[in-house]
């Protein structure tokens, strides 16, 4: 089946416009998840969506980043006033949410690779 | 801080096993251990899990000590597509996150 999509696949913006970045998780799949990985360094966290609970908003580096889950589908990272150091490949997953609010395999999709000038 | 140590990075030769070790010492009761890829310029790819028993799909075998403490991933017949950064990572189902770690450098030699 279908897996995890992003677009756009690559963006190139300037210093201190505002960028959104789109998830489609895999059908069916109520948890997403989002994360970012700089150039040289590992894979952070940013934020979590499970079904209708409050998200985990604990990755985020700071106020310019939200996100949003519309109809627990598709999910939309906004950053505002972009930094060159926000420049990385931001990456989103999804998962099939268990019984007693536990979560299964998270399978991610290609990311979108952002680019501050 | 990721609760795993992998090395670096490993060779191995094209057709061979390839076996990839991971130590998470202080892993909990209800954590399970994942493995996951990351060719190139992708996104991360999930191999498998466990919890402690042995488990084998059509990628990979995982083998964990009986005290869980370390565990080992084999690519039973390593090809040049393998060659990725492979990462081991311990998270409990009632948390949301993976924690990734530096992973290790898999390169497989012709």
């Amino acid at each position: 089946g279908a897996g995890v999509s992003q677009s756009p696949s690559n963006k190139v913006t300037e210093k201190g416009k505002d960028v959104e970045l789109r998830c489609d998780p895999i059908s069916g799949h109520t948890a997403l998840y989002w994360y970012r990985q700089s150039l040289g360094q590992g894979l952070e966290f940013l934020i979590y969506f499970q079904g209708n609970s409050a998200p985990d908003k604990s990755g985020l580096p700071s106020d310019r980043f939200s996100a949003e889950r519309t109809g627990g589908s598709v999910s939309t990272l906004t950053i505002q006033r972009t930094q060159q150091e926000d420049s990385a490949v931001y990456l989103c997953a999804s998962s099939y949410r268990l019984a007693g609010g536990l979560t299964d395999t998270q399978y991610f999709g290609p990311g979108t690779r952002l680019t501050v000038l | 801080d990721a609760k795993t140590t992998q090395p670096p990075s490993m060779d191995c030769a094209e057709g061979r096993a390839a076996n990839l070790p991971c130590n998470h010492s202080t892993i909990s009761g209800n954590e399970y251990v994942y493995w996951y890829r990351q060719i190139h310029s992708q996104g991360p790819q999930y191999i498998i899990h466990g919890l402690k028993n042995n488990e084998t799909n059509e990628m990979a075998s995982l083998i964990i000590t009986e005290d869980r403490k370390s565990s080992t991933l084999i690519l039973p017949h390593a090809t040049l597509r393998d060659t990725a950064v492979y990462y081991c990572i311990v998270r409990a189902r009632d948390t949301g996150k993976l924690i990734f770690g530096q992973g290790t450098t898999l390169q497989v030699k012709p």
